[in-house]
């Protein structure tokens, strides 16, 4: 089973690039979300989706767009990378209400992000 | 300001030694959850727990909730080698007059090292 899959799971950038992080799922989930993970600071969410067309901001969106055009896909998008943004990023994904939502999310393996 | 204060950060043990891990906040939450993250990997989730003074048991790893829901610990007994991770605490805040997003707020985490 595939679960989450993020692409790539390593990049180096130079300031101002842009690039696009992949994120997809095949467990039929509606709720869709990133996260950055840094030393000391445990996982914050970036930006999150509970359903195709819907997106919303977390705790620290800034620099950083994210479209949800089907059920499977969310990529998060740098436009002008900036050396803040060098952290590891996690996708996760779960069912969103209904009697099958545990609330567990479940988690990509993560992409590593360096921005000289 | 974190919302989830971990503690301790880190922690160094010996094999068969017992340990708990707090996590603790101001803040009323409707659930619960641990998650456990290997390097390289994703967090996978644990536990999670729903009322308050609600125990549950995993093998050698048992998780409490706080009679008020603000509050949880880990307590591993015995702590063999392969228990080594890094173990985030996530939770989601009671929401009043809302509807429940099921964004997760993750506390900082606590590395846990155990020697053979």
């Amino acid at each position: 089973n595939a679960g989450v899959t993020q692409t790539p799971k390593f990049q180096v950038l130079k300031t101002g690039q842009s690039m696009t992080l992949q994120c997809a799922q095949d467990m039929n989930h509606e709720y869709m979300s990133w996260y950055r993970q840094d030393p000391g600071m445990g996982l914050r969410l970036i930006h999150y989706s509970v359903g195709a067309g819907i997106t919303d901001q977390g705790e620290v969106p800034n620099g950083y767009n994210v479209s949800r055009s089907t059920t499977e896909d969310f990529p998060l998008r740098l436009l002008s990378a900036a050396p803040s943004q060098t952290s590891v990023y996690f996708c996760a994904s779960r069912p969103s209400g209904g009697p099958g939502d545990t609330g567990e999310l479940f988690f990509g393996e993560g992409s590593r992000l360096t921005v000289l | 300001t974190q919302l989830l204060e971990q503690s301790p950060q880190f922690l160094s043990i010996q094999e068969g030694e017992n340990l708990t891990v707090y996590c603790n906040s101001s803040s009323v939450f409707s659930s619960l959850q641990w998650y456990r993250q290997e390097p390289g990997e994703g967090p996978v989730l644990l536990v999670t727990v729903v009322t308050g003074g609600e125990v549950k048991k995993l093998k050698r790893l048992t998780f409490q909730f706080g009679d008020a829901r603000k509050d949880s610990s880990l307590h591993i007994t015995a702590a063999q080698p392969g228990d080594t991770g890094l173990y985030l605490c996530a939770a989601r805040r009671v929401l009043h007059g809302s509807s429940n997003t099921g964004k997760l707020i993750f506390g900082q985490g606590t590395t846990l090292q155990v020697k053979p």
